[in-house]
C-alpha cells in the first residue's frame, strides 16, 4: 500500500526566509506526487504534482517541489516566504490502480512571522 | 473548468439524527467522485470513492454511507449519527481527461452534540 509522512507537525519560519516543508513516499509503482495548501474552514487548493520529467516542479503562489527518488522525497520549497503562506500544508500520492484516489499526508502547519 | 458545490456549509446535529451531505459537480462529465473526512484540523481520511454512476467503494468501516444517483451529484449519509462523525467532509472530484489533480470542494463541517 502506498504511503506519504510529513514528519512535522509545524514549521515556524520568518517572513523573507527560505521555507521547507518535507514530505516522503511509499509508493509500489511509479510515484504522481501532489501538494496542496489549507486555509481555514476552506477547501484544499492545488499547489504542483510531480508526474514524470524534471526533478523541479513549479508551482501557485511561487512554490516548487524537488523529486528525489533515490531519497523517496518530494519537499515543498519557497525561496522567500510571506506571511500569508501561514497554512496547512498537505503531500499526497495518487493510486492510478484505485480510481486514482489521493492518499494524504498527516499536514504540516506552516506559521510565517513578520 | 469543474466547480464543486458542497450542502450545507456547516451542520449541527444531535446524535441518532439522520445525515445526507450532497455534492454536485459543474464543468465537468463523467468524473471520479470522493468523499474525504478531516478531524480535529489535520490528516484527510478518505471514506469513499465513485468511478460511475451506482458505483462506490469504502475506504473503511462506519456508521456513513455512500450514493452516486447522477453522473455529478454523490451525497454521503447516515441513518444514526455517532459523536465520532464530526467533522469536516470535504467532496473532490478527478476529470480522467485533466492532468492529474484532484479538485475539491469548500466543504461542510458536521457537529453532533
Amino acid at each position: 500500500a502506498q504511503s506519504v509522512a510529513q514528519p512535522e507537525d509545524q514549521v515556524n519560519v520568518a517572513e523573507g526566509n527560505p521555507l521547507t516543508v518535507k514530505c516522503t513516499y511509499s509508493v509500489s509503482g511509479n510515484p504522481y506526487l501532489f501538494w496542496y495548501v489549507q486555509y481555514p474552514n476552506r477547501g484544499l487548493q492545488f499547489l504542483l504534482k510531480y508526474i514524470t520529467g524534471d526533478n523541479l516542479v513549479k508551482g501557485s503562489y511561487g512554490f516548487e517541489a524537488e523529486f528525489n527518488k533515490s531519497q523517496t522525497s518530494f519537499h515543498l520549497k519557497k525561496p522567500s516566504a510571506l506571511v500569508s503562506d501561514s497554512a496547512l500544508y498537505f503531500c499526497a500520492v495518487r493510486d492510478a490502480a484505485a480510481g486514482n484516489k489521493l492518499t494524504f499526508g498527516g499536514g504540516t502547519r506552516v506559521l510565517v512571522k513578520p | 473548468s469543474q466547480t464543486i458545490h458542497q450542502w450545507p456549509a456547516t451542520l449541527v446535529q444531535p446524535v441518532g439524527s439522520p445525515l445526507s451531505l450532497e455534492c454536485t459537480v459543474e464543468g465537468t462529465s463523467n468524473p471520479n467522485l470522493y468523499w474525504y473526512r478531516q478531524a480535529a484540523g489535520r490528516g484527510l481520511q478518505l471514506l469513499f470513492y465513485s468511478v460511475g454512476i451506482g458505483q462506490i467503494s469504502s475506504e473503511v468501516p462506519q456508521n456513513l454511507s455512500a450514493s452516486r444517483p447522477q453522473d455529478r451529484q454523490f451525497i454521503l449519509s447516515s441513518k444514526k449519527l455517532l459523536l465520532s462523525d464530526s467533522g469536516f467532509y470535504l467532496c473532490a472530484c478527478f476529470v480522467r481527461a485533466n492532468t492529474g489533480e484532484l479538485f475539491f470542494g469548500e466543504g461542510s463541517r458536521l457537529t453532533v452534540l
